[in-house]
């Protein structure tokens, strides 16, 4: 089980804003550990979406950006497009296990 | 341009020994620049960390698969391994190796394309 919570599922129109959060705890993301996002499109392996909570890799539009607040993290999505459809995944460190954590996953609906 | 590709059997018998292999090509592998990972994802589930190792052969892994992993390093042939002994049905997954820096979260920015692999008899 994971120690990232996200929701399973959100949805919305072109155009519009979602947000997914991504809640940790004071082993991980409270303390300060830094979060990363992952966009994966059916059948393809998951793509650096945000790094180190609200950075964008080179090619990313800029309709991505996360934040971090505490034991929380949360990706927006503003001017959602039907290419947005996909899984996302929250991912940082925790410090109780020793190692790298992924989020439970959010399935992105474009409707 | 640097690229992540496994390689290993698609299929394994319960109790045995998973073996999958990631080439790197277009960077050494031995950059003390990178961490190097394993990474799972079981049919319609989430991702789960497997370990991660350095050139070195320095490794950390994933508590609730320790028992049973082993990630490895050949510098020379600039390639990294993974074992998983005694498999289950439940290690039926896609397996992705992919690289991230030296900060422990750091995330994994260049990925593989994953390779499934079937545990059953």
């Amino acid at each position: 089980q994971s120690v990232l919570t996200q929701p399973p599922s959100v949805s919305g129109a072109p155009g519009q804003t979602v947000t997914i959060s991504c809640t940790g705890s004071s082993s991980n993301i409270g303390t300060g550990y830094d979060v990363h996002w992952y966009q994966q499109l059916p059948g393809t392996a998951p793509k650096l979406l945000i790094y180190t909570n609200n950075n964008r890799p080179s090619g990313v539009p800029d309709r991505f950006s996360g934040s971090k607040s505490g034991t929380s993290a949360s990706l927006a999505i503003t001017g959602l497009q039907a290419e947005d459809e996909a899984d996302y995944y929250c991912q940082s460190y925790d410090s109780s296990l020793s190692g790298s954590v992924f989020g439970t996953g959010t399935k992105v609906t474009v409707l | 341009q640097l690229q992540l590709q496994e390689s290993g059997p698609g299929l394994v018998k319960p109790s045995e020994t998973l073996s999958l292999t990631c080439a790197v090509s277009g960077r050494s592998i031995s950059s003390t620049s990178y961490y190097w990972g394993w990474i799972r994802q079981p049919p319609g589930k989430g991702l789960e960390w497997i370990g991660s190792i350095y050139y070195t052969g320095s490794t950390y892994y994933n508590a609730s698969l320790k028992s049973r992993v082993t990630i490895s390093v050949d510098t020379s042939k600039n390639q990294f391994s993974l074992k998983l002994n005694s498999v289950t049905a439940a290690d039926t997954a896609i397996y992705y190796c992919a690289k991230r820096g030296t900060a422990a979260d750091d995330g994994f920015d260049m990925w593989g394309q994953g390779t499934m692999v079937t545990v059953s008899s």
